[in-house]
């Protein structure tokens, strides 16, 4: 059974600070998405990772994947006050299967 | 594009009613999915479908039927409501190739 964990669960940052979110998933896996969610609303896709090594950045984020650690990471560049939200990593099963299991979620909140 | 599109926003059911939550997406999209989301527990997968006529269970499928009888509509049925199945309810297709989910508005579901 996949089992995908992220760290931390809470995460209150001041603003212009760095900080990293952590997923780790328990099986092989050939792709990892990262969601966005801010309370109440659905889910935005912000990033697919479909390789060992890939990194995708966009604005203050950027994450990355390493397979043979089963390990996906969201690093945070001088956060600011529009980045609290929900974080979610997802992790696709074996190769063919579309079924994501996801993490239970890190909850952002920047601080002025 | 519509995307991905869900019916009702929210519902307030009595113990032991039945209902029906609607998705339909436009996108042309194989696979679709059922998933719920409860506080501290991220998105689990209820039921999913990887084309017309084609449903399998997923993580927690007890209380909920699907069927797939177009490749545009997902239709989620909860059979005899349980106070335990209050919830967000979440629908997903995800293209072809597996680069992107995207997600529903969201269904908040309460069971009295």
């Amino acid at each position: 059974e996949l089992k995908v964990e992220q760290n931390p669960l809470f995460l209150s940052m001041q603003e212009e600070k760095n900080y990293t979110i952590y997923c780790n998933y328990s099986t092989t896996s050939d792709r990892l998405y990262w969601y966005r969610q801010d309370p109440g609303k659905s889910l935005e896709s912000l990033f697919v990772l479909l390789s060992n090594g890939a990194v995708k950045q966009e604005g203050r984020l950027m994450a990355s994947l390493d397979t043979k650690a089963r390990l996906s990471t969201l690093h945070i560049t001088a956060a600011v006050h529009d980045l609290s939200a929900t974080y979610f990593c997802a992790v696709d099963g074996d190769f063919g299967n579309e079924k994501l299991t996801f993490g239970t979620g890190t909850r952002l909140t920047i601080i002025p | 594009n519509a995307g991905v599109t869900q019916t009702p926003k929210f519902q307030v059911l009595k113990t032991g009613q039945s209902m029906t939550l609607q998705c339909a997406q436009d996108m042309n999209h194989e696979y679709m999915s059922w998933y719920r989301q409860d506080p501290g527990m991220g998105l689990r997968l209820i039921h999913y479908s990887v084309g017309a006529g084609i449903t399998d269970q997923g993580e927690v499928p007890n209380g909920y039927n699907v069927s797939r009888s177009t490749t545009e509509d997902f239709p989620l049925r909860l059979l005899s409501a349980a106070p335990s199945q209050t919830s967000v309810y979440f629908c997903a297709s995800i293209r072809t190739g597996r680069t992107e989910a995207f997600f529903g508005q969201g269904t908040r579901l309460t069971v009295v």
